[in-house]
């Protein structure tokens, strides 16, 4: 199965700043068609996980901008522009090119 | 709204088996497949599979065969999930979500919508 390995664990940040989350993932993301299915998902406390973007790059619905994927083949970033309280919780990035489906072990957003 | 309304928690003992609900409402439940993921402090979260809510054709993770045996009843828009065999490594939340294919390409399966989750305790 695909590993995803997520840095850091843990992430402390103040309102406003900007921050980054990587994943690296054990083998290339990339299909045979060129597609790539990188997804990040946020765990609120005490919440079900939601989804925030896929195809790597694609906002979610209802999703704010100042949410953004980037990457290519095995490594991909998440970053947010300017942390509000609301973005607390656990990301996970999520591969859907290999089955079976694998989720990297979270990253902890916690406020500084 | 689209919800995904789950049974509650479980308290089993080693050997015996427990079935998850999740039912469905705020849309058409054959239109869209239901995946099940099991969540873990140690594992953190690994995808079960999933069922063809129209079909009944399911697609289970090889770690979950024999495990996990996925079903639907169409008449009240409800996906179950049955655990056997329980083990103390069975202890978990389990989530069900919905997969809704993207609308912008590549055109894949992504699971949009979650149930509040199903706690599962195996303990004697």
């Amino acid at each position: 199965d695909v590993v995803l390995t997520q840095t850091p664990p843990t992430l402390s940040a103040t309102i406003g700043q900007s921050v980054s989350i990587s994943c690296r993932s054990s083998q290339s993301l990339l299909d045979s068609d060129g597609d790539t299915y990188l997804n990040w998902l946020l765990q609120r406390p005490g919440q079900s996980p939601q989804l925030l973007i896929y195809s790597v790059s694609n906002l979610e619905s209802g999703v704010p901008n100042r949410f953004s994927g980037s990457g290519s083949e095995t490594d991909f970033t998440l970053k947010i522009s300017g942390v509000e309280a609301e973005d607390l919780g656990v990301y996970y990035c999520m591969q859907a090119t290999h089955a079976p489906n694998t989720f990297g072990a979270g990253t902890k957003l916690e406020l500084k | 709204q689209v919800q995904l309304q789950q049974s509650g928690a479980e308290l089993a003992k080693p050997g015996s088996s427990v079935k998850i609900s999740c039912k469905a409402s705020g849309y058409t439940f054959t239109s869209y497949d239901i995946s099940w993921i099991k969540q873990t402090t140690g594992q953190g979260l690994e995808y079960i599979g999933y069922i063809n809510t129209g079909s009944g054709g399911t697609y289970y993770n090889e770690k979950f065969k024999g495990k996990a045996t996925l079903t639907v009843d169409k008449s009240s828009s409800t996906a179950f999930m049955q655990l056997s065999s329980l083990t103390p490594e069975d202890t978990a939340v389990y989530y069900c979500a919905r997969e809704r294919i993207t609308t912008v390409v590549p055109h894949y399966y992504v699971m949009d919508a979650w149930g509040q989750g199903a706690s599962v305790t195996v303990s004697s």
